[in-house]
């Protein structure tokens, strides 16, 4: 079984400021972890992915996340805010299992203040 | 053109109403899926399909069922809608064969209403 909690339903940071989206997951095996973030009234867009290469993982926009192993967790970070960072991120889960399902987090809001 | 397209993208009905969602892709994927979203709960499976001929219950699946015509083509039926089906819709489609962390790549969703 696989699960995955993000800490935080709603973040808000100033423009300029370090984004911090916390992820913790739950895998009975090795997991693959993903960060998929939607804009308002768009799709799920991949942001970056671990698949058991390098612990620390560069996306798209400025954002990394790095895996923790000890921790289980894979939280998501970006130096500096941009109001165009408003947006819904969801952290998912899958493993190497046959069915390789993905398991999604409830999701969090983050704003951008001005 | 967009590879994962979904129709219609918002869609009002009532209580009772049959209704038929659908998704194509253009990516040549064997997998597809169905995920529903709501507010604070994330995304939840509902259906998935691994080719043409096998189609598999997910989390959420009752009050539901698919159809996948054709590689590219699964579709989404409620036979008779309900209020607590009003939802944002996602299909997504995969190749495992790819890449074993079968990373999955997501319609634009359909907002459904059921009133």
């Amino acid at each position: 079984a696989q699960s995955v909690t993000q800490l935080g339903s709603h973040v808000s940071v100033s423009e300029g400021a370090l984004v911090l989206l916390r992820c913790n997951y739950s895998s009975s095996v090795p997991p693959y972890l993903f960060w998929y973030v939607q804009y308002p009234n768009q799709g799920l867009q991949l942001l970056l992915k671990y698949t058991s290469a390098a612990t620390l993982v560069k996306g798209i926009n400025g954002f990394e996340a790095e895996f923790k192993k000890s921790e289980t967790s894979f939280h998501l970070t970006k130096p500096s805010a941009h109001m165009s960072d408003a947006a819904e991120y969801f952290c998912a889960v899958t493993s190497s299992g046959s069915a390789r399902q993905l398991t999604f987090g409830s999701g969090t809001q983050l704003t951008v203040l001005p | 053109d967009a590879d994962v397209t979904q129709t219609p993208r918002n869609r009002i009905t009532k209580t009772g109403k049959r209704i038929m969602l659908e998704c194509s892709q253009t990516k040549g994927h064997d997998r597809m899926y169905w995920y529903r979203q709501d507010p604070g709960l994330g995304l939840r499976l509902i259906y998935y399909s691994f080719d043409v001929k096998d189609i598999n219950k997910g989390e959420i699946s009752d009050g539901y069922s698919v159809s996948r015509q054709a590689q590219a083509k699964f579709s989404l039926s409620l036979e008779s809608a309900i209020p607590n089906q009003t939802a944002l819709y996602f299909c997504a489609t995969s190749d495992p064969h790819r890449a074993s962390y079968n990373e999955q790549f997501f319609g634009p969703g359909t907002r459904l209403t059921v009133l």
